[in-house]
């Protein structure tokens, strides 16, 4: 059965830090893996998609990486700011159970102005 | 391009009721995704509907059903309502069924059971 789990589970920087989300998954027989942000009582934003045959995705001050045979993946942030505290939420697509996604219980994440 | 949309935003209901949920997905997706939101359990998979099949079920019982209409929006109905199904409910679409699918999420259902 396959099991994801988020280090830590919450986190709070200043302003401008640059940070690292942890994700741990158990079977490395996913599809792909891909990054969410919700916000408090809202649903999720996709924030990047890495493919099982990509080691690295990024969009903006956002870099996610994937090793697939240890089972990880980090969320780099870079230049935090306040608009970025939410909870962020990591999920793999395993091979086993098609299409549905299997998450973290997710990193809180709070930037101090 | 509209998202993936749901109603209603907050649903209340006492225990032994039936509750419905719907969900639009994204112009031109046909597979659709329902999660469960409860607090201290994170979020688990409930269905997976494509082409207006059921595709795929999460360990949730029977009471736990829903349906994919011919314009692809969906209904998730859930019967004999418990007080822990009091929760976030998610909904999901893309665009095809294939695994490397992004799934796009709506802004929930929250259902609370009293």
């Amino acid at each position: 059965k396959q099991e994801v789990t988020q280090i830590p589970a919450a986190l709070s920087v200043p302003e401008g830090e640059n940070l690292v989300l942890n994700c741990s998954f158990t079977d490395s027989a996913i599809y792909n893996l891909q990054w969410f942000r919700q916000d408090p009582g809202k649903g999720l934003t996709s924030l990047l998609l890495i493919q099982s045959s990509q080691r690295e995705q990024t969009s903006g001050r956002l870099n996610a990486s994937l090793d697939k045979s240890s089972g990880r993946s980090t969320l780099y942030i870079a230049a935090s700011q306040p608009g970025d505290s939410a909870t962020y939420l990591c999920a793999v697509r395993p091979m086993e159970y098609g299409n549905k996604l299997v998450f973290g219980a997710g990193t809180i994440l709070r930037v101090k102005s | 391009e509209a998202g993936v949309t749901q109603s209603p935003t907050h649903l209340i209901k006492t225990r032994g009721q039936q509750a419905t949920l719907r969900c639009s997905p994204i112009s031109g997706h046909t597979s659709v995704y329902w999660y469960q939101q409860a607090l201290g359990l994170g979020l688990q998979f409930l269905l997976w509907y494509d082409e207006g099949e059921e595709r795929n079920r999460g360990n949730f019982p029977p009471r736990f059903s829903g349906r994919q209409f011919p314009n692809y929006s969906s209904e998730l109905n859930v019967n004999a309502l418990e007080l822990e199904d009091s929760a976030l409910y998610l909904c999901a679409s893309s665009s095809t069924s294939g695994v490397a699918e992004t799934q796009y999420f709506g802004p929930g259902t929250r259902l609370l059971v009293l």
